[in-house]
């Protein structure tokens, strides 16, 4: 497709659920982020991944957040045992390189999560 | 580490006046600098960008920011908004030095525009 797709849109978990949140980056791009927004709050880095590679994944709030792309292109987030702390919208972002070079971010439209 | 602090949660403004929204950083490395802007229920998009050369960056819709390295910070700013420029704007940082790393971004609170008739 044309942009960042995340699926689903809008997720409702009951508390204790496990959730797996998707997203196809730009075909081609290499960096993959996973951010977290809370309400009222900007985006937090919460992992990267080069390819299939997970370069970083300081900013995971807890060992209950998990995050794959095993082929280098669609990505998932899993938050197993949900809690209500984890309601936020979920943005994942790609870019065509590797480095911190002159690159663009592309941010999908992010899939809302609430856990009830 | 760095941080990023958008100052005014909100600004309210009248249609086709001018706007400034206000952006510091503490960074303990060189930094490039962005502008972002999210509408209802849409994923951010680039407004502009900082990387190097000059300090005065032009971007979508009308919009530049001026990056000042003295006093820390990447005002955005417009000379005459639009009912369509309200919206959510966020102040992010990336570190220059990652070699690895990727863009990882550092956001700040943001800000909300409302620009009234």
């Amino acid at each position: 497709g044309a942009g960042v797709s995340q699926s689903p849109r809008y997720k409702v978990a009951k508390r204790g659920q496990d959730v797996a949140l998707r997203c196809d980056p730009i075909s081609g791009h290499v960096s993959l982020f996973w951010y977290q927004q809370a309400l009222g709050q900007g985006p937090e880095f919460l992992t990267y991944f080069q390819n299939e590679a997970q370069l970083d994944k300081s900013g995971l709030p807890s060992d209950r957040f998990f995050a794959e792309r095993p082929e280098g292109s669609v990505s998932t987030l899993k938050i197993q045992r949900t809690q209500q702390e984890d309601s936020a919208v979920y943005l994942c972002a790609s870019s065509p390189a590797g480095r911190n070079l002159n690159t663009e971010a592309f941010f999908g439209q992010g899939t809302r999560l609430t856990v009830v | 580490a760095q941080s990023v602090t958008q100052l005014d949660s909100q600004v309210p403004v009248f249609e086709e006046a001018p706007v400034e929204l206000r952006c510091n950083y503490s960074s303990s490395v060189s930094v490039y600098l962005f502008w972002y802007v999210q509408y209802p229920n849409q994923g951010l998009q680039l407004l502009l960008k900082y990387l190097s050369g000059s300090t005065l960056v032009k971007g979508i819709n009308g919009f530049e920011a001026e990056f000042n390295k003295s006093q820390t910070s990447f005002h955005l700013r417009k000379p005459s908004v639009h009912i369509s420029d309200t919206a959510e704007y966020f102040c992010a940082v990336s570190d220059r030095g990652l070699t690895g790393g990727g863009n990882k971004l550092t956001f700040g609170t943001g800000t909300q525009l409302k620009v009234e008739l």
